[in-house]
C-alpha cells in the first residue's frame, strides 16, 4: 500500500521564523488533505491540495503529484502554530493514509 | 455552525461496562469515519460509512460496533470495554469518500 512519510520529525523554532514540512508519498494520488492537531487535541482541516498551490493567510501548501511530494509552508509563525501537523492521501481503495506528523513548537 | 459533535468529551469507565460515543455532524455528509489515536501510532481508523445502512471496517475495529441508521448520526459502540480501548477517539465527516475531513473535538476514554 502506500507509504506517507513525513519529515521532520520534530521543529522548534522562534516566533517570527518561517518552517517549512514535507510529505512524501509512494504512489501516485489524486487527494492530499493536511491537518493541524493543536495542543489541545482538536484537528482542523487546513488545505485539501491534490495538485498545485493553495494559500490560506500565513498558511500555503503546495502538492506536486508527479514528484509525490507537498509541502506546507508557515510565515510568520506564531505561538498557536504549535501543534502537530499532518498529510493524508487517499489511496485506491478509497482509504486515508496518514503521515505521523510532524510536531511543531514555536517558542516566544 | 458547522460542525462534527461528539459526545462525551472525557469518559472514565470500568471493564466490561457497555458504553456508546456519540456522533453528530449537521453539514448533511454522506461519508463519516471514526478514528483512534495513541502515542506513536498516530490515527487509525476504526469504523467507516459512506452512506446510511452502509458501513465497513477500517484497520482496527475489533471490539467496536457502529451503527448508521440516520445520515447524520454515526455512533461508536464498546459492548465490553477493556483497558487496551483506552485512547482518544475521534469522528469525522465529509461530504463524501476523498473530501476534505472535518473532526469532532474527540472523546478521550479511559478503562480501567
Amino acid at each position: 500500500g502506500i507509504q506517507v512519510e513525513q519529515s521532520p520529525p520534530d521543529l522548534i523554532l522562534q516566533e517570527g521564523a518561517n518552517s517549512t514540512l514535507r510529505c512524501n508519498f509512494s504512489d501516485s494520488v489524486n487527494n492530499l488533505q493536511w491537518f493541524h492537531q493543536n495542543p489541545w487535541g482538536q484537528l482542523i482541516n487546513l488545505f485539501y491540495i491534490p495538485s498545485g498551490t493553495k494559500q490560506n493567510g500565513r498558511l500555503s501548501a503546495t502538492t506536486v503529484a508527479t514528484e509525490r511530494y507537498s509541502l506546507l509552508y508557515i510565515s510568520s509563525s506564531q505561538t498557536t502554530d504549535s501543534g502537530v501537523y499532518f498529510c493524508a492521501v487517499l489511496d485506491s481503495n478509497y482509504q486515508l493514509i496518514w503521515g505521523a506528523g510532524t510536531k511543531l513548537i514555536i517558542k516566544p | 455552525e458547522a460542525q462534527v459533535t461528539q459526545n462525551p468529551r472525557y469518559l472514565i469507565t470500568v471493564t466490561g461496562k457497555k458504553l456508546t460515543v456519540t456522533c453528530s455532524q449537521n453539514m448533511n455528509h454522506e461519508y463519516m469515519s471514526w478514528y483512534r489515536q495513541d502515542p506513536g501510532l498516530g490515527l487509525r481508523q476504526i469504523y467507516y460509512s459512506m452512506n446510511v445502512e452502509v458501513t465497513d471496517k477500517g484497520d482496527v475495529p475489533e471490539g467496536y460496533k457502529v451503527s448508521r441508521k440516520e445520515k447524520r448520526n454515526f455512533p461508536l459502540i464498546l459492548e465490553s470495554p477493556s483497558p487496551n480501548q483506552t485512547s482518544l477517539y475521534f469522528c469525522a465527516s465529509s461530504l463524501a469518500v476523498g473530501s476534505p475531513l472535518h473532526f469532532g473535538n474527540g472523546t478521550r476514554l479511559t478503562v480501567t
